[in-house]
């Protein structure tokens, strides 16, 4: 059974610092993805990573994938308040059949 | 353009009872799946609909029952509720084999 593992689970950092969510993942798969979840919300697409050595970057946050490590990481840049939220790493399972197994998410709070 | 949407938003129901919840999803998408996510967790996937028919299925209980209409739109369907159902359903669409999902605002079930 694919299990996908975040650390940390919670994190609680202040504004302008850098820092990293590791997801790791449990079995082979070159399909990962990156969501944002507001209180109450539903989940917000960041990033979708869709092979080995895949980079992306939008504004403060940059995704990563190395699928020989199964091992992903989003970082944050000069963090700021705003991106106070859940982050949940996903892996589709099934090769492109779009069936989701999530981790537990990382909960950031991120203080003036 | 309509995104993926779903009613309704707040449901509270007794153990015991039925439930059916509903999905449109964004248009031009054809496939529809349907996640649990309990408080505190990441969603879990439930099944994935599409031309009509459950394509993917995760473990869930046969209590746990869907539909897709010719229009795409779906419904998830639980009997026998226990309190454990309640949670946060959302529903997911995209087209068959591309690379990216898009979840709806989700609908909240609690069960008394």
């Amino acid at each position: 059974e694919l299990k996908v593992e975040q650390n940390p689970l919670f994190l609680s950092m202040q504004e302008g610092k850098n820092y990293t969510i590791y997801c790791n993942y449990s079995t082979t798969s070159d399909r990962l993805y990156w969501y944002r979840q507001d209180p109450g919300k539903s989940l917000e697409s960041l990033f979708v990573l869709l092979s080995n050595g895949a980079v992306k970057q939008e504004g403060r946050l940059m995704a990563s994938l190395d699928t020989k490590a199964r091992l992903s990481t989003l970082h944050i840049t000069a963090a700021v308040h705003d991106l106070s939220a859940t982050y949940f790493c996903a892996v589709d399972v099934d090769d492109g059949a779009q069936k989701l197994v999530f981790g537990q998410g990382t909960r950031l709070t991120i203080n003036p | 353009d309509a995104g993926v949407t779903q009613s309704p938003t707040h449901l509270i129901k007794t153990r015991g009872q039925q439930v059916t919840l509903r999905c449109s999803p964004k248009s031009g998408h054809d496939t529809v799946s349907w996640y649990q996510q309990a408080l505190g967790q990441g969603p879990q996937f439930i099944f994935q609909y599409y031309e009509e028919e459950e394509r993917q299925r995760g473990n869930f209980p046969d209590r746990f029952s869907g539909h897709q209409f010719p229009n795409y739109s779906s419904e998830l369907n639980v009997n026998a509720l226990l309190l454990g159902d309640s949670a946060l359903y959302l529903c997911a669409s995209s087209l068959l084999g591309a690379n990216e999902q898009f979840f709806g605002p989700g609908t909240r079930l609690t069960v008394l």
